[in-house]
Order: structure tokens, then sequence, then C-alpha cells
């Protein structure tokens, strides 16, 4: 059974440093991995999805990479503004119909 | 960009009463998904749909959940007698290919709260 945990729980960080947000998954049979952004009380919104075939996903500041052999994927935030400040959750599909299998979140603060 | 749309944002009812829930996926995705959210837990699966039936429900989604896509373009989710720990966000995603290639469009949730 897929099993998805994300460290840190909890990250607080000034302003403008750069930082890396973990994802591990048990079950390396995946075909993609996605990282989400919550914003407290509100929706799920896509920042990049990495296919299983690739290595590394970029979008803007934030850089996604994927290594299915080891089960890990990491999400790294350069020049974190407080914007940013968000739960990020990582996902797997799995399943019959590839549902999405979440990991429990990344609570990420920015201090301006 | 296309949206997942879902209404009502914020619906408060008493125990034992229905409700339903209400989505709009992307027009030309063909999978349906709902999942919830208990407050300060993870995201999990209810039911997958396709093709105007359940592909895959989870233990939870029991005999009063149902799902239902009456028009062609909404998909929704009625739980017939609610209890209190029901109270969760709920989301709606869809996908045009089951997630392998174009992964899931989520909708904003819907907070319900049961009291």
């Amino acid at each position: 059974k897929q099993e998805v945990t994300q460290i840190p729980a909890a990250l607080s960080v000034p302003e403008g440093e750069n930082l890396v947000l973990n994802c591990s998954f048990t079950d390396s049979a995946i075909y993609n991995l996605q990282w989400f952004r919550q914003d407290p009380g509100k929706g799920l919104t896509s920042l990049l999805l990495i296919q299983s075939s690739q290595r590394e996903q970029t979008s803007g500041r934030l850089n996604a990479s994927l290594d299915k052999s080891s089960g890990r994927s990491t999400l790294y935030i350069a020049a974190s503004q407080p914007g940013d400040s968000a739960t990020y959750l990582c996902a797997v599909p799995g399943g019959a119909t590839n549902k999405l299998i979440f990991g429990t979140g990344t609570l990420l603060a920015v201090q301006p | 960009e296309p949206e997942v749309t879902q209404t009502p944002s914020h619906q408060v009812t008493q125990m034992g009463q229905e409700v339903i829930l209400r989505c709009v996926p992307i027009s030309n995705h063909l999978y349906f998904y709902w999942y919830r959210q208990i407050l300060g837990q993870k995201v999990e699966f209810l039911v997958s749909f396709y093709n105007n039936e359940i592909s895959e429900k989870s233990e939870i989604f029991d005999d009063q959940f149902s799902v239902e896509r009456p028009d062609g373009s909404n998909f929704t989710l009625k739980i017939r007698s609610t209890k209190l720990e029901d109270s969760a966000m709920y989301f709606c995603a869809s996908s045009p290919d089951r997630g392998t290639a174009y992964g899931y469009t989520f909708g904003s949730g819907t907070r319900l709260t049961v009291v």
C-alpha cells in the first residue's frame, strides 16, 4: 500500500533564504508526482507535475526533483518570499484509478 | 486557464440533514474525483467516477454517500444524513487521462460544517 511522507512538518525561514521540502513514497511504481500549494482554508493549487521519466521540473523559483528508485522527491524554493507562506503537499497516483495519495504536508512560514 | 468550480464555498447544516456539494469539472476532462480533508489531517480519497459510474471508492465512501453526473457538466456529491464527523473540506478534482500525463486539477473546495 502506497504511503507518502513529508518532512519537515513545519518550517520557518527568513525572507530570501533558499529551502528544500522533502517527500518520500514507499512504492516506486508511479506515473508521476505532483506538488500542490494550499493556503489556509483554501483549495489545492498545482505547482509542478513531474513525470516518472523526468528527474527535474522547474517553474519560476520552484524546482522539483524526482528519484523514483529511492522513493524521494524534493521541492526547492529559491529566494523565498512571505507570499510563499502556505502548506505544500506532494501526492502520487495509485490504486486502480490512479487516485492521488497525499502526504501530510509541510507548513512553510517565510518571515519578512 | 480552465478551472474546476465548486459550490457552495461554505455550507453549514444540521446533523441528519442531506447536503449536495456541486462541482463543474473542466469540460474536456473524463475522470472525476472527490476528496476530503478533515481539519489538520491529510487529504483523503473518497471516490472516482468515469463513464457515468463509480470506478473506485474508499472505505470512507459508505452508503450515506453518493455521486452523480446529472447533466454532462455537473458532478455532485450527496451526503444523505450528515454526521458531526462529516465536517471537513471537500475537494472535487478532474483529469483528462487519469492523471498519467496531465495530472489533476482541483477545485477550491467546499467547507462543510455539521452542527
